[in-house]
């Protein structure tokens, strides 16, 4: 298994401005991926991202508003531009290890006020 | 259309009564499944995996899973419930090219005593 941390746990933003959150992972994993989870709903991916190459997008996520970076195998930032209250959501990172076995973070809990 | 359908979306149950979630997939994932918990305020975590081999499979804490190739389901059960239990389940499957996530709408377990 992998231990994830995420940086911040929460945080209250007001609208127009941007949160970036941190993932950090105690080994060296080559797929991290971004997922957003609204009020009450299921998961949705964001976008992969791998060390040394552009993130990968799904439809409907842009890098102008969610750009990633991932400058080592342990690290990822996610940030969530120009906030409007419907992006509060709780946003996890997780990582892919053998066995296509994804391992979560405790995800950060973002309100936009 | 959804890949990964969960058939319920709250789940009362009686503590040490048996429970079963239902999940269904679509061909449109691949037979690599999983299913996740979500305690309250936590992120997730892993609790089986359906790879291969043999099609009853057991995970954490309990619970196991059947895979049915013919139904296309993967249902999630636990012969006795503890109120620790209470949490959101969610299946997933993997996408039939590459390596990403599809979950279903999630399962919220309500354990009462």
């Amino acid at each position: 298994s992998a231990v994830i941390s995420q940086k911040p746990s929460r945080d209250i933003c007001q609208r127009g401005t941007s949160l970036t959150i941190q993932c950090q992972v105690d080994s060296q994993v080559t797929m991290m991926f971004w997922y957003r989870q609204q009020p009450g709903q299921s998961l949705t991916l964001i976008a992969t991202a791998n060390q040394g190459s552009e993130a990968t997008y799904e439809s409907g996520f842009v890098i102008d508003k969610f750009p990633i970076s991932r400058p080592n195998l342990t690290f990822s930032t996610l940030t969530v531009s120009n906030l409007s209250p419907e992006d509060s959501s709780i946003y996890l990172c997780s990582v892919e290890l053998t066995g296509y076995e994804q391992y979560f973070g405790p995800g950060t809990r973002l309100t936009v006020t | 259309a959804q890949s990964v359908t969960q058939l319920d979306s709250q789940v009362p149950v009686f503590e040490e009564a048996p429970v079963e979630l239902r999940c269904n997939y679509s061909s449109s994932v691949s037979v690599y499944l999983f299913w996740y918990v979500q305690y309250p305020n936590q992120g997730l975590q892993l609790l089986l995996k359906y790879l291969s081999g043999s099609t009853l499979v057991k995970g954490i804490n309990g619970f196991e899973a059947e895979f049915n190739k013919s139904q296309t389901s993967f249902h999630l059960r636990k012969p006795s419930v503890h109120i620790s239990d209470t949490a959101e389940y969610f299946c997933a499957g993997l996408k039939a090219a590459g390596n990403k996530l599809t979950f279903g709408g999630g399962t919220r377990v309500l354990v009462k005593p």
